[in-house]
């Protein structure tokens, strides 16, 4: 069965950089959009990134282009999201996401792991 | 990237309907099919209820409906039930490739 595993949070000084890994089983990464998607502890839910299956496209909100960077590692079925220039505004429960029928449709989620940015 | 916009809370007793309704614009709910609802309930995962606007997922009830008209997409539950008390959120694809979420929707079941 699809398993999505996020790691890599923590607490973080502003200015700083984090690295999240979301290791994917189940199905190849290959084959699927892949996102992230954050909720702010108590509110509502935030899209962040999405890359393709290919790795030939990614998008961003603008609240974070430009600072963090989405990719995929096939060898390893595994996500990433770099995270530079971090701010206080980016503390949330970051949720990774694999598409479904289109790259548009997040079908799956994994549970999720926490990034404090807080000095 | 405005979110799309939802009732803050809806209640509704057992056994009743509920609509919650998701407003965005041409540049998003309007002019795209692209529109996902998902359930989510303290401290869990968000659950994906409904996709492309009608569509639901195998194994979710058929008691969940969505639709649109416009800019707005909506989502039913019919004969309401206790387990149904969560957060509702509405997503859509964007004109500027992107998605873009609604503020969430509390259900309460009277």
């Amino acid at each position: 069965q699809v398993q999505l595993v996020e790691s890599g949070g923590g607490v973080v000084q502003p200015g700083r950089s984090l690295r999240l890994s979301c290791a994917a089983s189940g199905f190849t990464l290959s084959t699927y959009g892949m996102h992230w998607v954050r909720q702010t502890p108590g509110k509502g839910l935030e899209w962040v990134a999405v890359t393709w299956y290919d790795g030939t496209k990614e998008y961003y909100a603008d609240s974070v282009k430009g600072r963090f960077t989405i990719s995929g590692d096939n060898s390893k079925n595994t996500l990433y999201l770099q995270m530079n220039s971090l701010r206080a505004e980016d503390t949330a429960l970051y949720y990774c996401g694999r598409g479904g029928t289109h790259v548009w449709l997040i079908e799956y989620w994994g549970q999720g792991t926490l990034v404090t940015v807080s000095s | 990237q405005s979110a799309l916009t939802q009732p803050a809370s809806v209640s509704g007793s057992p056994g009743q309907s509920i609509t919650i309704s998701c407003t965005g614009s041409s540049s998003d709910v309007g002019n795209y099919n692209y529109v996902s609802w998902y359930q989510q309930r303290p401290g869990k995962v968000p659950k994906l209820m409904i996709y492309d606007v009608t569509n639901r997922p195998s194994g979710i009830s058929n008691r969940f409906s969505g639709s649109k008209s416009g800019n707005t997409a909506s989502l039913t539950i019919s004969g309401l039930q206790a387990e149904d008390e969560a957060d509702y959120y509405c997503t859509s694809y964007t004109s500027s490739n992107t998605l873009v979420f609604g503020g969430g929707t509390k259900l309460t079941v009277l």
